[in-house]
Order: C-alpha cells, then sequence, then structure tokens
C-alpha cells in the first residue's frame, strides 16, 4: 500500500466550526490532492498541490483551503463548516501529474450537523 | 467540462460469471484512462490504458481502450464474491489549466453472489 495517512478517520462537528484534515504521506510524491466523494457525484478534486506551497483549485474548491508547507502534508481546512460539506474524503499521491496513476488514502468521514 | 460516464451503475452476478463494465468519456485533451476498484475504503489501482487497442491484463482482469470510439471496458471472467466492489473509471486531462486533473464516472456497483 502506498504510505499515505489521513486523519482523522472520522470526524463529527456541527455547522460553523472551522475543521482540518490532514494528510499525510512517506512516498516523497511531488504531487497531492484532496477528493470528496458523495453518492450520484463520485470522485471531485477539491484543490491539489504541485509542490511544497504550490496549490491549485479543483472543481468544488468553494468554501475549502489547502495548505502545503512540507512536501510529506497537504492541509484540507473547511473554514466554516455546512451540512452540504458532509462526505468521504480522500487524499491521493502521485509522482508524476499524468504519467503515473494516483494512489490514494483511506479517507475520512466527516459529518457536519 | 470533461464528462466520463460508466455503465451500468450496478450489476449483480452470480459467481463464475463474466461481466463487462464500460466507460465513455469526453475530455478536451486526453491524456489516459485509469480503472480503479474501490472495496470499503481507498480506491486502488488497477490499469492505466493510453493506447488504443492495446490490452492490458492482470489475472481474471483485463483491459481496453478505444480512443477513436472514445470508450474503455473492463472485463472480469470467472467472477468471486472477493470482485464485490465500486469499479470507478477515470479520464487524466493532458492540456492547459486542467492538466493532470482526473475526472471520474460514478462508478459502478458489482455484486457477485455464491
Amino acid at each position: 500500500d502506498a504510505g499515505i495517512t489521513q486523519s482523522p478517520r472520522h470526524k463529527v462537528t456541527e455547522t460553523g466550526t472551522p475543521v482540518t484534515l490532514r494528510c499525510h504521506q512517506t512516498e516523497n510524491h511531488r504531487y497531492m490532492y484532496w477528493y470528496r466523494q458523495d453518492p450520484g457525484h463520485g470522485l471531485r478534486l477539491i484543490h491539489y498541490s504541485y509542490g511544497v506551497k504550490d496549490t491549485d483549485k479543483g472543481e468544488v474548491s468553494d468554501g475549502y483551503s489547502v495548505s502545503r508547507s512540507k512536501t510529506e502534508d497537504f492541509l484540507l481546512t473547511l473554514e466554516s463548516a455546512t451540512s452540504s460539506q458532509t462526505s468521504v474524503y480522500f487524499c491521493a499521491i502521485s509522482m508524476t501529474v499524468s504519467n503515473q496513476p494516483q494512489h490514494f488514502g483511506d479517507g475520512t468521514r466527516l459529518s457536519i450537523l | 467540462e470533461d464528462k466520463v460516464v460508466q455503465s451500468p451503475l450496478s450489476l449483480v452476478v452470480h459467481e463464475g460469471d463474466t461481466v463487462t463494465l464500460n466507460c465513455s468519456y469526453e475530455v478536451t485533451n486526453f491524456r489516459s484512462l485509469l480503472w480503479y476498484k474501490q472495496e470499503k475504503k481507498a480506491p486502488t489501482f488497477l490499469f492505466m490504458l493510453t493506447s488504443s487497442g492495446i490490452e492490458k491484463k492482470s489475472g481474471r482482469l483485463s483491459s481496453i481502450l478505444d480512443k477513436k470510439e472514445l470508450f474503455s471496458i473492463l472485463n472480469i471472467t470467472a467472477t468471486q464474491t472477493g470482485d464485490s466492489a465500486v469499479y470507478l473509471c477515470a479520464v487524466v486531462n493532458a492540456g492547459g489549466t486542467s492538466y493532470g486533473k482526473l475526472t471520474f464516472g460514478q462508478g459502478t456497483i458489482l455484486t457477485v453472489h455464491p
């Protein structure tokens, strides 16, 4: 298995609170990604990173921010959580941007009440 | 906007059956197509396809890409209960601001009964 650890694995929180999810990798891969997975929508890209301090938006980035201060860590923050952000969040990593597949972490199940 | 459509959305078979899962796509600049298997947790990588007509094979699973007709199929022969999972198809964009981004289909839920 790719060395990807997501934390926490489960979280329940209330609307309006800030939430930070962490993705940690031991593979030294340059590229890291955050997805959310919802019934009927498949996996959708939130944000991605192509290096330390280099990040960009995906297709569903509103309400989310990210940071990458070290190669191994990619943080996803919900500034003020809403119920529509209840989802399963997956982190992925890849060695190259298009010639190698992305490998996924085990996900974080986030419930916002 | 890139688009990936998988069919069927769900499929129920018995052990020993052969199944074919379909993936059609529209992407502005195609780079590759990937298949993943998702059980309870992380999607796990199965195949990456970049060239038309070249079959990729791993045990009972095989996949092929048709870049002219814009689709791929994933075949599973002699299915087992352990093949029960969601199978995800994704395409990689090779151009412009979407370079390297994956667009996923909704997935096909495969259930294999003993």
